[in-house]
Parts: C-alpha cells; structure tokens; sequence
C-alpha cells in the first residue's frame, strides 16, 4: 500500500522569505500523481501544486514551486517570498494513475507558520 | 452558491443522537466523497461516490450510513457515535474518478463534536 510522509509536523518562515515543505512517499507504481494541499485555519482545503509523475519538470505556480525526485521518492514544495496569507497547514498527497485505483492518500500535514 | 458546500458547520451530539451531514456540490462533477479529518492524523477516505453509486468503503463503522440521491447531494448520517468520532468531517467532489481529472474540491467541513 501506497504511504505518503511528511516529517516536519511545523515549520516557520519570515516573511518575504523561502520556505521548504519536505514529502516523501512509498508506491511501487510507476505513473501516479501528487499534490499539495493547502488548508488555511477555518477554510477550505484547496489544490495548490500538482505533479505528474511521467513529467521530469518540475511543476510551478507563481510562487510555489516543486522539487520532484522520483527516484528518491521526494516531492518538496518550496514556497518563495513568503506572505502572511500562505499561513496554513500544508497536506502532501499521492494518488495512482489511471482508472479509479485508489484515491488521494494523504500526509499528516505541516503547519506553516509566517512571522511579520 | 459555488463551489463545495457543507452544513452544518459545526455540530455536537450525544451518542445516542441521529444527526445528518449535507454536502452540495455545485461543479457539476460526479464524484464525491466523505473524509474524516483527525488532529495529527492523516485524512482518512470514509466513502466515495461516482454517478451517485458508491463505490469505496474503506472499513468505516456501520454507525456512519452514507446516502446520494443525485451527484449534486452527499449526506452521512450519524447515530449512536462514539466520542473518538469527534472529528472535522470534510466533503469533497471531483470532475470523475479518472486520475488525469481527479483534482478534488473540498467543502469547508463540518466540526463534530461526540459528547
């Protein structure tokens, strides 16, 4: 079965600075997919990132970008002039590619924190 | 209203109570799907629905009865809960099940609270 682990339960950032979220993740598929999920306090969860895994380049969004390492099973979302408002908690998750094999298999979560 | 819609937003119970979740999505997807969402616990898939049919059931105690009448509505209903069932119980919905279309959508949750 397919684990999705994020190890850093919090983290904090200055603002207008960087910050990366580590993920690691354990399948034995080939072709899937991941996400990163953003879940402000007292709002909805909504799609930040997502990266193919058939896909070498690495997925960006103006300022969230990812660093994909399939071999090693990483996917670290690196998130750059940090605003107050990219407070939140932060959920990796996997999903296997074609059909409806399985469904979002997600991580812990980190807490993001950002200072003024 | 847009989106993905959930109410009540935040509910407390006793255990012998019958309560019932809504979720609406207005998207027009056919896939939806209910999560429990536990403190320093990863997500946990309840159920999934596609074209109202559910198909996934991921072990989920039989106090927690799911229903779809269309691919617009999800409820879960809720009776005889225990205390560890306190919770934020988030609904989802996607375009379908297929990966290459499955980025989720997410209700804003409803907080559960078991006395």
């Amino acid at each position: 079965a397919q684990t999705v682990t994020q190890s850093q339960p919090e983290m904090s950032v200055q603002e207008a600075e960087t910050v990366t979220l580590s993920c690691t993740y354990d399948t034995s598929e080939s072709d899937y997919y991941l996400f990163w999920y953003k879940q402000p306090p007292s709002r909805q969860m909504i799609l930040v990132i997502r990266q193919e895994a058939y896909k070498q380049q690495n997925a960006t969004e103006n300022r969230f970008s990812v660093n994909f390492q399939k071999a090693a099973k990483s996917f670290s979302l690196k998130i750059s002039d940090s605003q107050l408002g990219d407070a939140a908690m932060y959920f990796c998750a996997y999903k296997n590619y074609g059909g409806s094999q399985g469904n979002l298999i997600f991580g812990k979560g980190t807490k993001l924190s950002v200072k003024p | 209203e847009t989106g993905v819609t959930q109410t009540p937003r935040h509910l407390v119970m006793g255990m012998t109570n019958k309560k019932s979740l809504k979720c609406e999505q207005h998207l027009g997807h056919n896939a939806m799907y209910w999560y429990k969402q536990s403190a320093k616990k990863p997500l946990e898939l309840m159920f999934v629905y596609s074209l109202e049919e559910r198909v996934e059931n991921n072990s989920v105690p039989s106090r927690f009865s799911p229903e779809c009448p269309n691919s617009s509505h999800l409820f879960l209903h809720l009776h005889t809960l225990q205390p560890e069932d306190s919770a934020l119980y988030l609904c989802a919905s996607s375009p379908s099940l297929l990966a290459q279309y499955n980025e989720q959508f997410f209700g804003p949750g409803t907080r559960l609270t078991v006395l």
